[in-house]
């Protein structure tokens, strides 16, 4: 089945950029969607098709994807940024949703 | 206004049964496509069952065939999800969430705010 991989955790200080990477065996052939929890909290979908926003969303959150790794961008991060961020992909051959393990982003 | 409302969860003990059940609303229910996506504590998201909008086309995660059912009621605008012979390792908060796209690009556009699943004896 298809594996999507995360780090675990990524850091950033207030006002800079933080990129969450999401790898696949050649996942930029696939639509690549990012998702934001906060605790206690539903995930809330904050990139689709790689890099379109869902209206509400900021304009500081971007996202790419090519050739084995997707990348979600956050632009001048704030506090409230800080959570958990999940991509996601619909497996073809199996036909099923992938998620991958989640990144802990803090904000210093 | 979309809203997913689930409800049904509860502690079982290990063997037993629990019905998820999830209200929508603010949108065409028979037209989408849902699935249920679970989360154990402090753990990340896991998808676990997918229908389609009419209910003929059904799909199971490895770790829950033969033990959970999915269904739909379109006239009640509901999903549920039967489970059955419950382990410890499927304590979780399950969440419904709404299908959006085709194919290979299909995502979860709506959450509802999970409902919680504990397993023990």
């Amino acid at each position: 089945s298809y594996v999507l991989t995360q780090p675990p955790s990524v850091s950033v200080a207030p006002g800079k950029t933080a990129r969450i990477t999401c790898g696949g065996n050649n996942i930029g052939s696939k639509s690549v969607h990012w998702y934001q929890q906060k605790p206690g909290q539903a995930p809330v979908l904050v990139i689709y098709y790689d890099s379109d926003r869902p209206s509400g969303i900021p304009e500081r959150f971007s996202g790419s994807n090519s050739g084995n790794t997707a990348t979600l961008i956050i632009s001048r991060v704030e506090a409230g940024d800080e959570a958990d961020y999940y991509c996601q992909v619909w497996d073809s051959s199996s036909d099923h949703p992938v998620f991958g393990g989640g990144t802990k982003l803090t904000v210093l | 206004e979309v809203q997913l409302v689930e409800s049904g969860g509860g502690l079982v003990q290990p063997g037993g049964s629990l019905r998820l059940s999830c209200a929508a609303s603010g949108f065409i229910f028979s037209s989408y496509e849902m699935s249920w996506v679970r989360q154990a504590p402090g753990k990340g998201l896991e998808w676990v069952s997918y229908i389609s909008g009419s209910g003929s086309t059904i799909y199971y995660a490895d770790s829950v065939k033969g033990r959970f059912t999915i269904s739909r009621d379109n006239a009640k605008n509901s999903l549920y999800l039967q489970m059955n012979s419950l382990r410890g390792e499927d304590t979780a908060v399950y969440y419904c969430a709404s299908v959006l796209g085709y194919g290979g690009a299909r995502l979860f556009d709506y959450w509802g705010q999970g409902t919680l699943v504990t397993v023990s004896s």
